[in-house]
């Protein structure tokens, strides 16, 4: 679905600066999802959000990662004094309120170099 | 929580014969599944899903089933083409509002030789 814009496409950090993902979710999509894709492997949840609340991050790594979902404005993943092990796609997703299946956007992939 | 395990890892056929993709999870609150195509270097996309309310559904030549007491589902593929090829995911999902929620099994790259 084209709907969910993501950006940047590509992004290269080097290690110990912060990177700041951003996910536009489909219009009048409330609940957002952020995954993470390791080379080869499939995707990981990290973190559910809808407008100013985080509603499940027990995917999230426990330090350097937060998310947010502000009521204007695209949601934000940050990762703060990226490591190399942080190098891999990824995908935010939205659905609708009522409960229905999640849209990707095309991701982000970060290089930590 | 949930843990989902795909079958095979690698899936090749060649065109026009039929591809069958399995997986199983563990958590039977689960009632959401749905199956995802993922190109090289591009976003999942939504192929077909099923509810824990119905056993089988079909999609032109897609088609997923369910069996929720051996909390198993498959995805068949018949008539396969070469544009068929890429990554294939399963994933089950509590819904209610955390449809989006989704734990995926590791992935079936299928190869579809002309």
């Amino acid at each position: 679905n084209a709907g969910v814009m993501q950006n940047p496409r590509h992004l290269v950090r080097r290690r110990g600066q912060e990177a700041r993902l951003r996910c536009s979710p489909v219009k009048g999509h409330s609940h957002v999802y952020w995954y993470r894709q390791l080379p080869e492997e499939g995707l990981k949840f990290m973190v559910y959000l809808q407008k100013e609340n985080i509603i499940d991050e027990s995917g999230m790594p426990k330090e350097r990662f937060s998310a947010e979902f502000p009521k204007e404005g695209p949601s934000i993943l940050r990762i703060q004094q990226v490591v190399r092990g942080d190098s891999a796609a990824y995908f935010c997703a939205s659905s609708p309120q009522q409960a229905n299946e999640a849209f990707f956007g095309q991701g982000t992939r970060l290089t930590v170099v | 929580g949930e843990n989902v395990e795909q079958h095979p890892s690698t899936l090749s056929v060649q065109e026009g014969d039929s591809a069958v993709i399995k997986c199983t999870y563990s958590d039977s609150a689960s009632n959401y599944f749905p199956w995802y195509k993922q190109e090289l270097g591009k976003r999942p996309q939504l192929i077909i899903d099923i509810r824990s309310n119905v056993g089988e559904k079909k999609d032109q030549r897609i088609a997923v089933t369910l069996n929720k007491t051996a909390k198993h589902f498959s995805l068949h593929i018949t008539e396969t083409q070469p544009e068929d090829s890429a990554v294939y995911f399963c994933a089950a999902s509590p819904g209610g509002t955390s449809y989006g929620k989704l734990t995926f099994g590791q992935g079936t790259i299928l190869t579809v030789h002309p």
